[in-house]
């Protein structure tokens, strides 16, 4: 089954520190990685996103560094805000035409003032 | 802009009775379709897509079944509810032909008993 891990589990850094959430997968014909957030009671929102032919994407205070060869990737958040405070999912999508999504078990970030 | 609607916001049923959710999109034109469940606390679980009326592809058995009867509808139903149906499900849209940006509507909390 196609598989999309995530750590930590948990995550607690202070106010103005750099979370770093990891993710790998196992499908090597994944060739799109969203990041979503998730507030509690709303739905989740895309954040951001990399396919492979790039090993780094920058949105703001959010980065993805990815490594194809070790089928890793992670998402920095610099100067984390309370505000930052969610669940953080790493998802995995197919080649075009592909429409099956795979997301990981998120990790739970709390940014302490 | 895209408007995405789903209900119930909440429901309450009782094991082995029957269910039915929509979802409904409002501005957009040919969508990709897709239905999501989130047991509480866990990752979110593809279900089925649609890449047009009549077309539904399932991508997990948990006994449910979902129809897409109309361009801009989506629906979720089971004529038997089981007690591991309860949790948090999500509708989502991506523009045609591709998976990659999905967009998430509110959701339906169902709580079986």
């Amino acid at each position: 089954q196609q598989q999309v891990r995530q750590s930590p589990q948990s995550l607690t850094v202070w106010e103005g520190e750099t979370a770093i959430l990891n993710c790998s997968y196992e499908d090597s014909t994944f060739d799109y990685f969203p990041w979503y957030r998730l507030f509690p009671g709303e739905s989740p929102a895309l954040l951001i996103a990399i396919r492979p032919v790039s090993n780094k994407k920058e949105d703001g205070r959010f980065t993805i560094f990815f490594n194809k060869r070790e089928k890793k990737l992670s998402l920095h958040i610099t100067d984390s805000q309370p505000g930052d405070s969610a669940t953080y999912f790493c998802a995995a999508s197919g080649n075009t035409g592909n429409y099956k999504y795979v997301f990981g078990a998120g990790t739970r970030l709390k940014v302490i003032a | 802009a895209q408007t995405i609607h789903q209900w119930p916001v909440a429901e309450i049923k009782a094991v082995g009775s029957p269910l039915s959710l929509g979802c409904t999109i409002k501005g957009k034109s040919s969508p990709n379709l897709y239905w999501y469940w989130q047991a509480t606390g866990g990752t979110l679980q593809q279900l089925f897509y649609s890449i047009t009326v009549g077309q539904v592809e399932s991508v997990v058995q948990l006994n449910l079944s979902a129809s897409r009867p109309k361009d801009d509808q989506f629906i979720l139903s089971t004529e038997k509810l089981l007690l591991s149906h309860s949790g948090f499900y999500l509708c989502a849209w991506s523009h045609w032909g591709v998976s990659y940006e999905q967009y998430f509507g509110p959701g339906t909390r169902l709580t079986v008993l």
